[in-house]
């Protein structure tokens, strides 16, 4: 049963550029959740999907958006990147009816 | 608005000895509180999980969290670590639903021989 999966594992852009980051959740899960995760820092919550709609947001810029696929896979586009946009970033999946969240291993993005 | 707070941003045991840390939450409801761990440059993977009923949760590899309401605290144990728990411990509140996780910082632990 394979778990949630990410790719590319690491990412290096330049200020200004765009990147796309790609995630497959949990065989059975149909909700995916974009996290960020800066160095040293506990990961913050971007927004999350759910029949293929943008259900809830966290406190991030318009920059920062994204997309969920029939089959419940999931991009995140991030626009214009910042060097502060340097950061692990993390897709977590779970089932609708709560179960708990599964992460994958995540995008190592940096920014130069 | 919901926050969590790690006061211990590293800890270091000995092997075989006991561990405990400290988690405290600030939620205006019932919180739904778990434990991660992450290895480094690893995902998160899930301890345990309190949502309601016992206020002591047992979780994988021989860990137990206690809730307790009075304190707003969720502190995790293990009573004898071994050198593959060294990792990064990461304590979050969530509600119904818990797509959206709040965080603590983290507490790092090391293990010494």
């Amino acid at each position: 049963d394979a778990g949630v999966t990410q790719s590319p594992t690491h990412l290096i852009k330049t200020r200004g550029q765009q990147v796309t980051l790609r995630c497959s959740p949990k065989s059975g899960h149909d909700t995916v959740s974009w996290y960020q995760q800066a160095l040293g820092q506990g990961p913050q919550f971007i927004f999350q999907y759910y029949e293929e709609e943008e259900r809830q947001r966290g406190n991030f810029p318009d920059r920062f958006s994204g997309h969920q696929f029939p089959n419940y896979s999931s991009e995140l586009n991030v626009n214009a990147l910042l060097l502060g946009d340097s950061a692990l970033y993390l897709c977590a999946s779970s089932h609708r009816d709560s179960s708990p969240l599964h992460f994958g291993n995540g995008t190592r993005l940096t920014v130069t | 608005a919901q926050s969590v707070t790690q006061p211990d941003i590293h800890i270091t045991v000995s092997e075989g000895a006991s561990l405990e840390l400290r988690c405290n939450y600030s939620y205006g409801a019932t919180p739904y509180l778990f434990w991660y761990v992450q290895s480094p440059g690893q995902g998160l993977q899930l301890l345990l999980k309190y949502f309601s009923g016992d206020t002591l949760v047992q979780g994988i590899k021989g860990f137990e969290a206690e809730f307790k309401r009075s304190q707003s605290s969720f502190n995790l144990r293990k009573p004898s670590v071994h050198w593959s728990d060294a990792a990064e411990y990461f304590c979050a509140v969530g509600n119904f639903g818990n797509e959206k996780l709040t965080f603590g910082t983290g507490t790092r632990l090391t293990i010494i021989p």
